[in-house]
């Protein structure tokens, strides 16, 4: 079965700082997506950043970049120069790809991170 | 153009009762899903439509809960009678192709739901 693992449940970071947020996944498919949102307490799902199993480049998105070790299952986010802004829930998920897939997505429990001014 | 939409944002209902969620995908997207976070729990898949077909309805609960997507545009999401435990977050989301695409998938804010 697959599985996603958010082990730290809250963070903080001081304004302008990087942080890392964890994230590991366990599946057998060869072929997956991994995706991370952000929820801020307003209570939207905001999607940030996508990793496909098969990239070779690490995903970037602006101040976010995906830090994707395919052999460790892992695909941690990077939070570059963190603004109060970013203080929010965040989730990381993957979905298996293929025609087999629905489309779902397999959530982890969420990381709350708290920027600190 | 405007993004997922739920309805109503917030419910409080007593135990036995009905609630009706609704959701307007993004215009065009083929693809709506609905998820569920119970509190202190990971957000879960409950299922999937293509257009107005049920492609996975593998993760509702129980037949107390009930989506229906007539003509493929918007969908409700039915809980009768509602349970202590349905409390929790019900979010929508819409993708114009199937998220096994790599695409991507937008979410509503959610639905909050709380059975007294």
């Amino acid at each position: 079965a697959q599985k996603i693992t958010q082990t730290q449940p809250g963070m903080f970071v001081q304004e302008k700082e990087a942080v890392t947020l964890d994230c590991t996944y366990d599946t057998s498919d060869q072929s997956y997506g991994l995706f991370w949102y952000k929820q801020p307490s307003s209570g939207e799902m905001i999607f940030l950043i996508y990793q496909g199993s098969y990239d070779e480049q690490n995903a970037t998105e602006g101040r976010y970049s995906l830090n994707f070790q395919k052999a460790r299952k892992s695909a941690n986010l990077v939070i570059s120069a963190s603004q109060l802004g970013d203080s929010a829930m965040y989730f990381c998920a993957m979905t298996p790809r293929g025609s087999s897939n629905t489309g779902k997505l397999i959530f982890g429990q969420g990381t709350t991170l708290q920027v600190k001014p | 153009e405007a993004g997922v939409t739920q309805f109503p944002s917030h419910s409080v209902i007593e135990k036995g009762q009905t609630v009706t969620l609704r959701c307007d995908p993004i215009s065009g997207h083929d693809n709506l899903y609905w998820y569920r976070r119970v509190m202190g729990k990971e957000i879960k898949f409950l299922l999937h439509f293509v257009k107005e077909s049920k492609q996975d309805e593998s993760g509702m609960p129980n037949n107390r809960f009930l989506a229906e997507r007539t003509g493929g545009t918007y969908s409700t999401l039915k809980v009768q009678p509602a349970e202590l435990e349905d409390s929790g977050v019900y979010f929508c989301a819409s993708s114009q192709r199937l998220v096994a695409s790599g695409n991507t998938i937008y979410f509503g804010e959610g639905s909050w739901l709380t059975v007294v």
